[in-house]
């Protein structure tokens, strides 16, 4: 079983549209985040949350919108999707009060035409 | 957290121990060194951490100064499967919902 699953792995829509990753962790953790890797391969956290909470938001856009349903899932919409938002999307989580390692899913690459 | 810096890229044989550096010379005492790497097109994989001892596991060992202002990711028998880019992380405990901040990494190339 894959310990943290997101879905879909590609994603290629126009400018302009709504979308949306999904993530799921079955690993029992209580944080989960989401990263962005750009074309310059530079991979950058974007949400943080522990049990449904939000704990970081980096100065991302509003049009991104995290969601946490339970402490297992954490999805991301995109709204107005822009050429700029072409990049691959990581979910990963961890133990808040563990040592520090993340785990990662495989990738989300959306492409915004 | 503190900075690191690596090299941007390094070869090494198949079957060689790849030793890769990092320096973080401003680190502070409460924070640990993690290594973590990314084989091309996947999600970034942990490797090992540590904070002021040497550590192994089943994937690497990690040798860290004394005075912990550099550490040294050794992969014992390096294999084709090992390329991959090769981050080092420096952060406070990894309690907390803070996430890790990734640098550029260094792209181990394994030559057959």
């Amino acid at each position: 079983d894959t310990a943290v699953s997101q879905t879909p792995k590609y994603l290629v829509t126009q400018m302009g549209n709504d979308k949306s990753i999904k993530c799921e962790q079955n690993l029992g953790h209580d944080t989960m985040y989401w990263y962005k890797q750009d074309s310059k391969k530079f991979l950058k956290i974007m949400f943080s949350y522990n049990n449904k909470e939000l704990i970081i938001n980096e100065t991302v856009p509003n049009r991104f919108s995290p969601k946490s349903p339970d402490k297992a899932h954490l999805n991301l919409h995109i709204n107005s999707l822009e050429l700029g938002d072409s990049a691959v999307y990581f979910c990963a989580s961890k133990w808040r009060g563990g040592p520090g390692e993340l785990f990662f899913g495989e990738g989300s690459r959306l492409t915004v035409l | 957290d503190a900075k690191t810096t690596q090299p941007t890229s390094m070869d090494c044989a198949e079957g060689r121990a790849a030793n890769l550096p990092c320096n973080h010379s401003t680190i502070s005492g409460n924070e640990y060194v993690y290594w973590y790497r990314q084989i091309h097109s996947q999600g970034p994989q942990y490797i090992i951490h540590g904070l002021k001892n040497n550590e192994t596991n089943e994937m690497a060992s990690l040798i860290i100064t004394e005075d912990r202002k550099s550490s040294t990711l050794i992969l014992p028998h390096a294999t084709l499967r090992d390329t991959a880019v090769y981050y080092c992380i420096v952060r406070v405990s990894g309690g907390g919902a803070d996430g890790l901040t990734f640098g550029k990494g260094t792209h181990l190339i394994i030559q057959p």
